[in-house]
């Protein structure tokens, strides 16, 4: 089936510094990423999308200058957080749809980012 | 207004018997998917059931069934024969329109325990 990975799986940051988080379609194509984020006992929230080549189109509410999303590769978004910040804290999860056509988004396992 | 409600924050269902989780959801679109998701502990977000508009018969798979009412706008997800490794949280989901770039809603999820 298709995997999809992320990098870190856990990252614990001081506030005032960026991460980093790394999503990764290891054995296919995906032209289109989304981006969410949970907080704890709550949903999933979609933050953006992200098309391979493209810039990323972002929900309402979500800053774009402070979720910085890139799609540089048919395998590979990034999200990075800048200048992270306590509230920032959450679970972000991302899923990719392949490019062959199926309508299916696979989910990667997420990373847990704390902000000190 | 919420495009996908889940009333039952959480329920309890002994071990092998079967449980309804309810999903009920909101769209003027004549054309959506509608989706279960299923994220254990762990948080990785597993696919469990994928229901279109227009399909004629209920989405099955395995001991998931979806019970798909149209004219009351509810899609109630169906485990049978519950299993210990059944204990989550569950997620339904509606996408607005059949193409996979489509963003996806998401509820506010039910978490099941299964007790032995």
């Amino acid at each position: 089936g298709a995997v999809v990975s992320q990098h870190p799986s856990w990252v614990i940051c001081k506030s005032g510094t960026s991460v980093k988080i790394e999503c990764r379609s290891l054995d296919f194509q995906a032209t289109t990423m989304f981006w969410y984020r949970q907080f704890p006992k709550q949903s999933l929230m979609l933050m953006a999308t992200s098309n391979e080549g493209s810039k990323a189109t972002y929900e309402q509410g979500v800053e774009k200058d402070k979720f910085l999303i890139n799609h540089a590769s048919l395998t590979l978004s990034t999200l990075t957080v800048t200048s992270a910040h306590p509230e920032d804290s959450s679970f972000y999860i991302c899923s990719a749809l392949a490019s062959s056509g199926s309508d299916e988004q696979f989910f990667g396992p997420g990373t847990r980012l704390t902000v000190l | 207004a919420q495009k996908i409600t889940q009333t039952q924050p959480g329920m309890f269902v002994q071990e092998k018997e079967a449980v309804t989780l309810d999903c009920t959801y909101d769209t003027s679109d004549p054309s959506y998917g509608l989706f279960w998701y299923k994220q254990p502990s762990s948080g990785e977000m597993i696919f469990l059931i994928y229901q279109g508009s227009y399909d004629q018969q209920n989405a099955t798979e395995g001991r998931y069934s979806l019970n798909f009412q149209k004219a009351r706008k509810s899609a109630n997800l169906v485990i049978s024969a519950s299993q210990l490794g059944d204990s989550a949280m569950y997620f339904c989901a509606m996408r607005e329109g059949l193409e996979g770039y489509q963003k996806v809603t998401f509820g506010t999820g039910t978490k099941l325990q299964v007790i032995p």
